[in-house]
């Protein structure tokens, strides 16, 4: 049982190029969310998914795509990435209903150059 | 639009002592949960407590302990016997109710320990 993972670990990119985040969970979760976090603000989220199919913003999606086209995976998409996107990006997954909890995934960081 | 705030960006305790770490935030709704996650080096975010906000009594897990006092909104933070392996960053979180209801997290506190 992985939990939750996120490839790739790190990465570089040049301002205007475009790349995806891929984040995968094994538990069977329903709803899954991207969130950046950048020193001194803490966590904001970015899009979450309630279930395969669906998408919606978050606190932050300017620049972000997003699509759940199975029900493990959750992509983030930057179709030209801006230097202010550097930053290290989480994904996280959990059941439905208020008492579960969000599991993370380990985190990618992400430069923008 | 729910707030979290932790006024205190820093914060060094010694092994073996108590620490509390503060939290406050703002919301106009009467049923939320709280957390408490620990961010280590790793980046890795680890669940540290939950609090319902509709449970009066104080959650607690081991050496970890919350003092959630609803009428003010506040959630602060208590360790015991701190370890050297408790040094990481400390970030306070709030959940609504409903669907998809999403974390709001505050700023974060840098514990460190020492000898």
């Amino acid at each position: 049982n992985a939990g939750v993972t996120q490839t790739p670990k790190f990465r570089v990119l040049k301002t205007g190029q475009s790349m995806t985040l891929l984040c995968a969970q094994d538990m069977n979760h329903e709803y899954m969310y991207w969130y950046r976090q950048d020193p001194g603000m803490g966590l904001r989220l970015i899009h979450y998914s309630v279930g395969e199919g669906t998408t919606a913003k978050g606190e932050v999606p300017d620049g972000y795509n997003v699509s759940r086209l199975k029900k493990q995976n959750f992509l983030l998409g930057l179709e030209s990435a801006a230097p202010s996107q550097t930053s290290v990006y989480f994904c996280a997954s959990r059941f439905p209903g208020d008492f579960y909890e969000q599991y993370f995934g380990p985190g990618t960081r992400l430069t923008v150059t | 639009a729910q707030t979290v705030t932790q006024s205190q960006p820093e914060m060094s305790v010694q092994e073996a002592e108590t620490v509390t770490l503060s939290c406050t935030y703002d919301t106009s709704e009467s049923d939320y949960y709280l957390f408490w996650y620990k961010q280590p080096p790793s980046r890795q975010m680890i669940l540290v407590i939950r609090q319902e906000a509709y449970k009066q009594q104080n959650a607690t897990e081991n050496r970890f302990s919350v003092n959630f006092q609803k009428a003010a909104k506040s959630f602060s933070l208590k360790i015991s016997d701190s370890q050297l392996g408790d040094a990481a960053m400390y970030f306070c979180a709030y959940k609504g109710t409903g669907t998809a209801s999403k974390l709001t997290f505050g700023t974060g506190t840098r514990l460190q320990v020492t000898l």
